[in-house]
């Protein structure tokens, strides 16, 4: 059981060019997260997925598309990356996406955007 | 709407001090929270959670108690270790729909000897 897992570990990218994040869970979880941590900011919610096949913005969405094919993958995509973009990205999945249940996080993917 | 504050840090404790963050949590409906912990170089990970009906949450030393005069969960622990350094979150429940809001700003502890 490996929990929630993601890839890379570590990219740097130049401004412009385009990557996707991986995440997948292996605990049926319905519900997905994409957070970034930046210094003094904490964690924020960038897109959501209540369920398979569906998404929602966080708090952030701007300059990041997401996919959510399959229950247990949840993809983020940056189509022209942005020095803005360089953080630390968390993924996290959760039972529900509501109510009292806590979220699993992977161990993050730290970005450098050049 | 609902709002989380978190106490700014850093906090720096000698090992075996007292140890509180403070949270403050305005919810509009059935107050409760988690509070998460971040250890260097990892994701965070659930460290209790505490709801109202309870009063208190409580995980490895730590407890987390609500105070209702100041709508409040406040993170307390009798005597810090060095193993406790890390960074504390406070989140409340994730409603998802038109509340983003999720996690608190963070607060980083250290424990020196």
């Amino acid at each position: 059981n490996a929990g929630v897992t993601q890839t890379p570990k570590f990219q740097v990218l130049k401004t412009g060019q385009s990557m996707t994040l991986q995440c997948a869970q292996d605990m049926n979880h319905n519900s997905m997260y994409w957070y970034r941590q930046d210094p003094g900011m904490g964690l924020r919610l960038i897109y959501y997925s209540a369920s398979e096949g569906t998404t929602d913005k966080g708090e952030v969405p701007d300059g990041y598309n997401v996919s959510r094919l399959k229950k247990q993958n949840f993809l983020l995509g940056l189509e022209s990356a942005a020095p803005s973009q360089t953080s630390v990205y968390f993924c996290a999945s959760s039972y529900e996406a509501s109510g009292f249940n806590e979220q699993f996080f992977g161990p993050g993917t730290r970005l450098t955007v050049l | 709407g609902d709002s989380v504050t978190q106490m700014e840090g850093p906090v720096t404790l000698s090992e075996e001090a007292f140890l509180t963050i403070n949270c403050t949590y305005t919810a509009t409906g059935y107050p409760s929270l988690f509070w998460y912990v971040q250890y260097p170089g990892e994701g965070l990970q659930l460290l209790l959670k505490a709801t109202k009906a309870d009063d208190k949450g409580s995980n490895k030393g730590f407890e987390a108690t609500y105070r209702k005069e100041t709508t409040s969960f406040h993170l307390e622990k009798g005597s810090v270790q060095v193993s406790d350094s890390a960074v504390y979150f406070c989140a409340p429940p994730f409603w998802g729909g038109g509340n983003k809001l999720t996690f608190g700003t963070g607060t980083q502890l250290k424990v020196e000897l």
